[in-house]
């Protein structure tokens, strides 16, 4: 079952500019993980914020979560065209018999335009 | 380099036939997994294994088979009974804090494109 929901499901902006990716989803969580995926390729994690947490940044990165609202965003500042890429939510959440499943969105597509 | 290799990068299967697909990692994780992802979709979870000779069923278990005799491999073989194989499959593993905790991203290989033909 797919748990998360990105949105847009496409954005278009230019280098330099912000992007921002919101993610909504149902159930309780553990943590929130947000992944980057070049086309064809596998994905690649790049940030982690527990449901304890409120905000989390590594680089031009930020990443924010409201469990009161079942929702996160991630924030890519000054983008480049390299960010290019789809950028998918995935939420952990207990599964019973002592472990955690990972369910992802069905992502947004990120275009940077030099 | 640790990581997690995925063979073949592109696999054809012909009607009614097996195909297994490889998936080898060297980082000493624990759990593995294996995804599939259809166009323009996410990753729906076909099977997990979280130690050595243990599995479980994931959403899409159907017409997938697997095996853990090694840490480091999780081959998938897609079965004849799965109807609509043609898909992007994506192998992931991860390290595992206990069975309380889970804080740890995934590590993803590159994928195998499989094709029916």
């Amino acid at each position: 079952s797919q748990q998360g929901e990105e949105d847009p499901q496409a954005l278009s902006i230019q280098e330099g500019e912000n992007a921002t990716m919101n993610c909504s989803y149902k159930t309780s969580i553990n943590n929130l993980q947000w992944y980057r995926q070049n086309s064809g390729r596998g994905l690649v994690h790049l940030i982690l914020i527990r449901s304890n947490e409120r905000e989390k940044h590594s680089g031009r990165l930020r990443v924010t979560l409201d469990t009161s609202k079942k929702s996160s965003s991630l924030l890519i500042t000054a983008s480049r065209a390299a960010d290019t890429a789809s950028y998918f939510c995935a939420t952990a959440a207990y599964s019973g018999a002592g472990s955690y499943q990972l369910t992802f969105g069905k992502g947004t597509k990120l275009s940077v335009i030099p | 380099d640790g990581g997690i290799t995925q063979s073949p990068k592109y696999l054809f299967r012909k009607e009614g036939q097996n195909v297994t697909l490889s998936c080898e990692q060297n980082l000493n994780h624990d759990a593995m997994y294996w995804y599939r992802q259809d166009p323009g979709q996410g990753l729906r979870l076909i099977y997990y294994s979280q130690i050595v000779n243990d599995f479980q069923k994931g959403d899409i278990a159907e017409g997938y088979s697997v095996s853990r005799e090694k840490k480091e491999s999780f081959p998938l073989t897609v079965t004849s009974a799965q109807k609509n194989p043609t898909a992007f499959y994506l192998c992931a593993s991860s390290s595992q804090g206990g069975t309380r905790t889970n804080n740890y991203g995934y590590t993803f290989g590159s994928g195998t494109r499989l094709t029916v033909v």
